[in-house]
């Protein structure tokens, strides 16, 4: 059974620039849903993809969007980066929407200058 | 709005018991997970509570009071693996709403 994949690992942006990052879902999951870490801070939810559908979104704007595809890998985008969104990106799956249990993978740090 | 409120740092010697308390205030709520991250790597499931009271797993055990809005995750007999960061989480039925987190540090 593969795990959570996140690619890539590391990666270093200038101000107004954009951004892709993306993840494979563990085999078997439909829901991917992924997660901004500042330094010294816990996971905060920018959306969740069910089925390649959005299925929810937290408090982010529009400038963050994303993708999933029909075999449940997913991509964040992020356009017009400003030096806040420094952080680690985190891709967790699911067995379904309504799960509570979330996988998550590694993680894309993101640097942004 | 929606918080969660954890203590930032615990220390403890190996063969201890630590207690790690969460209080919440969320709109939804579901359950209580508690996540086990160390130097950010990728958070790991440790526990989930959805109903009062004590679930055990292993060497950590959880707690969770519906009523009081508090739950709490118990490390015995500790080990320098247990060095890591933990959090509380609140599942919103989508997302998993998560506090600032935990640092504990296990010495010899």
């Amino acid at each position: 059974e593969t795990g959570v994949t996140q690619s890539p690992t590391h990666l270093i942006k200038t101000r107004g620039q954009q951004v892709t990052l993306r993840c494979s879902s563990q085999s078997g999951h439909n829901t991917v849903s992924w997660y901004q870490q500042a330094l010294g801070q816990g996971p905060q939810f920018i959306f969740q993809y069910y089925r390649e559908e959005e299925n929810g979104r937290g408090n982010f704007p529009p400038r963050f969007s994303g993708l999933q595809f029909p075999n449940y890998s997913s991509e964040l985008n992020v356009n017009a980066l400003e030096l806040d969104d420094s952080a680690l990106y985190l891709c967790a799956s699911s067995q379904d929407r309504g799960a509570h249990e979330q996988y998550f993978g590694p993680g894309t740090r993101l640097t942004v200058t | 709005g929606q918080s969660l409120e954890q203590p930032s740092e615990v220390t403890a010697v190996e063969g201890a018991i630590v207690q790690i308390n969460c209080t919440y205030q969320t709109s939804g709520f579901y359950g209580l997970s508690w996540y086990q991250q160390h130097d950010g790597g990728a958070p790991t499931f440790l526990s989930y509570n959805a109903l009062d009271g004590l679930e055990e797993t292993g060497r950590f055990s959880s707690f969770l009071s519906r009523s009081d809005s508090y739950g709490y995750l118990l490390l015995q007999e500790l080990q320098m693996k247990d060095s890591a960061s933990y959090f509380c989480a609140v599942f919103a039925g989508t997302a998993l709403i998560f506090g600032k987190g935990t640092t504990l540090s296990v010495s010899s």
